[in-house]
């Protein structure tokens, strides 16, 4: 059974560090892996996917990494700013069979101090 | 253009009663997909249509759950005799085909008294 964790839970840096959020799936037959953005009380934002057979995706100030064979993930954020306060979440979709569900982790918690 | 939208927004029950979410996907997407997500928690998968049909339904904690897209279109998730452990976001996404990117809505959150 697949799960994904994702580590830290929780993260406090001042404005302009550089920071990697961890993600780690049990099960490499993954199909696609996502990144998405959740604020407060609002739904979930992609930030990034990269298909199985990709190493990468840039998006802006955002990178995220993968190596399914030692089922890892990390999403690179550049210069952090407040606004990039949120919870990051990764989520995993299984290659078997047509259903493209997303199997997720619990999140890191982001706070970026001004 | 729109997004996903989800109706409503927030939902006050009584335990026992009955509850329909809605969900408007982006046009043009045929696949559709229902996720839980209770506090602190990551979301759940509940059921994915591909068209008209449940393609998986293996989410789906018991059969006081059940969804149905008549149309291809918009879906109604529906959840019989509600108990307080059915409070949570419920939360849409549709994608153009089923394994591309995913869209969300911004949720139902259905609080269960």
């Amino acid at each position: 059974k697949q799960e994904v964790t994702q580590i830290p839970a929780a993260l406090s840096v001042p404005e302009g560090e550089n920071l990697v959020l961890n993600c780690s799936f049990t099960d490499s037959a993954i199909y696609n892996l996502q990144w998405f953005r959740q604020d407060p009380g609002k739904g979930l934002t992609s930030l990034l996917l990269i298909q199985s057979s990709q190493r990468e995706q840039t998006s802006g100030r955002l990178n995220a990494s993968l190596d399914k064979s030692s089922g890892r993930s990390t999403l690179y954020i550049a210069a952090s700013q407040p606004g990039d306060s949120a919870t990051y979440l990764c989520a995993v979709s299984p290659h078997a069979g047509n259903n493209r569900k997303l199997i997720w982790g619990l999140g890191t918690s982001l706070a970026v101090n001004p | 253009g729109a997004g996903v939208s989800q109706t409503p927004s927030n939902k006050v029950t009584e335990k026992g009663k009955y509850v329909e979410l809605r969900c408007d996907p982006i046009s043009g997407h045929t696949a559709l997909y229902w996720y839980r997500q209770s506090l602190g928690q990551g979301p759940e998968f509940l059921i994915y249509f591909q068209g008209t049909g449940a393609a998986d339904d293996s989410g789906l904690p018991n059969d006081r759950f059940f969804a149905v897209r008549p149309e291809g279109s918009v879906s109604t998730l529906k959840i019989q005799r509600t108990e307080r452990g059915d409070s949570a976001v419920y939360l849409c996404a549709s994608s153009l085909k089923g394994w591309e990117t995913q869209y969300f809505g911004p949720g139902t959150r259905l609080l269960v008294l």
